[in-house]
């Protein structure tokens, strides 16, 4: 057990619809990462927050978007939603140091879209 | 741009059979190279973190090296229960750049 956790474990919705999955960090990180995994292809990072701000931002399409709040968990909102949009959807967290930032990943968020 | 490149793609050992994954990276500088397990369906499992070209860290079967251009993951009298795709990663200097590399798929037969 990492110590991330992620709700909803499994999410099936049509398209066009609206999705938020949630993530809680390991405690004492205040960094969140997001990925999205597809079948068969790698880990793609969508973004990063720490305490609260955004910091980074991989290929996060449009439609999606993402938020820490105070307490430090994070949500990320999947919007007009597309079969291609069905994944794994990770969170991870770390601490953000000088040196290497060792991310820990959550169990995942499987998403399908009808 | 950086980029991780795993290989082999795939390697199936018989138990008992060991072998190297290799990890080649290029990156602008580099903070850190982690590899990871994952499981089908699950989240990837943290196994090492080098950032020293010489580093070289163990965990049971299991042996990381790092030199400056690429890492290998060493397995020793591997088992069944090595079988899972193991995922190499780079963090370069800037800090805010995490890029993985496609993974190899490791099967271990009894």
């Amino acid at each position: 057990d990492s110590g991330v956790t992620q709700t909803p474990k499994h999410l099936i919705t049509a398209t066009g619809q609206r999705v938020t999955l949630r993530c809680s960090p390991r405690s004492g990180d205040l960094s969140v990462y997001w990925y999205q995994q597809s079948l068969d292809q790698g880990l793609q990072f969508l973004i990063q927050y720490y305490n609260g701000e955004e910091r980074a931002k991989g290929n996060i399409l449009e439609r999606f978007s993402a938020q820490q709040f105070p307490d430090l968990h994070s949500e990320l909102n999947l919007s007009s939603l597309e079969l291609g949009d069905s994944a794994l959807y990770f969170c991870a967290s770390s601490v953000v140091s000088g040196g290497p930032d060792t991310q820990y990943f959550g169990p995942g968020t499987r998403l399908t879209v009808l | 741009e950086d980029q991780v490149t795993q290989s082999p793609e795939a390697l199936r050992l018989q138990e008992g059979e060991s072998s190297s994954l290799n990890c080649s990276y290029t990156v602008s500088g580099l903070r850190g190279l982690f590899w990871y397990r994952q499981d089908p369906g699950k989240g990837p499992e943290f196994l090492f973190t080098l950032y020293s070209a010489g580093e070289e860290k163990e965990k049971e079967r299991l042996k990381a090296t790092l030199t400056k251009k690429e890492s290998f993951l060493h397995i020793t009298a591997p088992k069944p229960e090595d079988s899972a795709t193991y995922l190499c990663a780079v963090q370069d200097n800037y800090g805010q750049n995490f890029v993985f590399g496609p993974g190899t798929r490791l099967s271990v037969l009894p």
